[in-house]
């Protein structure tokens, strides 16, 4: 299984609400990784976790906040978003996230959230 | 500080004609070089990679590209082009001398091939 799994694919929510993604991979990767993407510019990392611990936290506001409950499953929960935030939201995966040999990261197809 | 630059926003080519899309980067150490493909509202998808060895590295759906130390660059290439592979193309770049080492993105080119 060399797919990366991502729900809901599209999620529309007001700024007073709370939400969450879920991103999921069953290929054993221990590193994993929310980025945010505008239309038609590059991804922007967010969250980079490695064996289930937060490694990097790219300046992110609070009102996003990752969490890793197993070595399969990474959720990003949402509160109080702001209608800038509004973008595709996507998960990916790979073996290795520091030093030694670098693998390349498998992304998940996205959701895209709207914040009205 | 590592960056990578794709110089061309939009790369127009009639199908069934080779096809370039350019990447240069800048890395301190020796670099991994990425491409992704991206088709509208999905995710990325690996093309291809360059870690060691040949310089010249073959991908998926009969893409490859050529690393040139001297120029910094790793350009895209494919000998005849498809309809189906106008998509936006990301040139990524990692420094392999560094801990949690983050993949830098280019800002992206948009492949149009025409019928």
């Amino acid at each position: 299984d060399t797919e990366v799994t991502q729900t809901p694919k599209h999620l529309v929510m007001g700024m007073t609400n709370k939400k969450s993604l879920k991103c999921e991979q069953h290929m054993g990767h221990r590193a994993m990784y929310w980025y945010k993407q505008k239309a038609k510019k590059p991804p922007e990392l967010m969250f980079v976790y490695s064996y289930e611990k937060l490694s990097i936290n790219e300046s992110v506001p609070s009102r996003f906040s990752p969490e890793c409950p197993n070595s399969s499953l990474l959720n990003l929960h949402l509160h109080a978003l702001q209608p800038e935030d509004s973008a595709l939201y996507l998960c990916a995966s790979s073996q290795e996230v520091s030093g030694g040999t670098y693998n390349e990261q498998f992304f998940g197809p996205g959701t895209r959230l709207t914040v009205l | 500080a590592q960056s990578v630059a794709q110089p061309e926003d939009q790369v127009n080519v009639a199908e069934g004609n080779p096809l370039t899309v350019k990447c240069t980067y800048s890395v301190s150490g020796n670099p991994y070089l990425f491409w992704y493909v991206q088709y509208p509202n999905r995710g990325l998808q690996f093309l291809l990679k360059y870690i060691t060895g040949d310089n010249l590295v073959k991908g998926s759906y009969g893409f490859e590209a050529e690393f040139n130390k001297s120029q910094t660059s790793f350009h895209l290439k494919k000998p005849s082009a498809l309809v189906s592979d106008s998509a936006l193309y990301f040139c990524a770049v990692r420094d392999r001398g560094s801990g949690y080492s983050t993949l830098t993105f280019g800002k992206g080119t948009m492949l149009l091939v025409s019928p």
